[in-house]
């Protein structure tokens, strides 16, 4: 499967834990997009890397969130000190961005990490 | 930031019904993008409109970009149980930004 791959699907941390999501892009793709869904909601935009570079974090909160995409391996989500509010479903994106052309590339998602915060 | 309205957030319809979502933005878009989330899926692409007054067609799904490059449609003819999901509408933020920003999507049911 030459999909989005996020682990783990559903992830249980107790308040105060650390979460941490796991995201390999498409094989060919550079670009990561971070997503976060509330039930009912629609999908809000957390932050948007390509490797080894934070480009956009303008949706992600300042404290306890943090993300990267190491030149070797996955992108990472991580969630410190969890409280209830985090629970959501993150969903992982990624795409392949054509510089000829000014249009936003398609993005290719993963099944997502639904985290429950206990 | 980039907002991008949608309506209705909710449509139940019966098998058979047309079916359409309207997509607003309060600056004009240089692309659109719509998406399908089936109930406990993940967002999956379906169609990006580029061009002013642009329509495409996917089978029973007609896609419309406004002339003005602010609004968008989806119109679903004849509805199947298959189409159940949310749909959403997504354009690019303001500046020329990678990110993409999403509408709340609609949720649709059909009635068998």
């Amino acid at each position: 499967n030459a999909g989005v791959m996020q682990n783990p699907r559903h992830l249980v941390r107790r308040r105060g834990q650390e979460a941490r999501l796991r995201c390999s892009p498409m094989k060919g793709h550079s670009h990561v997009y971070w997503y976060r869904q509330l039930p009912e909601e629609g999908l809000k935009f957390m932050v948007y890397l390509q490797k080894e570079n934070i480009i956009d974090e303008s949706g992600m909160p300042k404290e306890r969130f943090s993300a990267e995409f190491p030149k070797e391996g996955p992108s990472i989500l991580r969630i410190q000190q969890v409280v209830r509010g985090d629970s959501a479903a993150y969903f992982c994106a990624s795409s392949q961005t054509d510089r000829l052309s000014s249009y936003n590339s398609p993005l290719h998602f993963g099944n997502g990490t639904r985290l429950t915060v206990t | 930031g980039q907002q991008v309205m949608q309506i209705p957030q909710y449509q139940h319809v019966q098998e058979g019904e047309d079916f359409t979502t309207y997509c607003n933005s309060s600056t004009t878009l240089s692309n659109i993008q719509w998406y399908k989330q089936r109930p406990g899926g993940h967002p999956v692409f379906l169609i990006q409109l580029v061009k002013s007054g642009e329509v495409k067609k996917q089978k029973r799904l007609t896609f419309q970009f406004g002339e003005a490059k602010k609004n968008s449609s989806l119109h679903i003819t004849a509805t199947q149980t298959t189409d159940v999901g949310t749909y959403f509408c997504a354009g690019p933020d303001q500046g020329g930004s990678e990110k993409l920003v999403f509408g709340k999507g609609t949720k649709l049911t059909v009635n068998p």
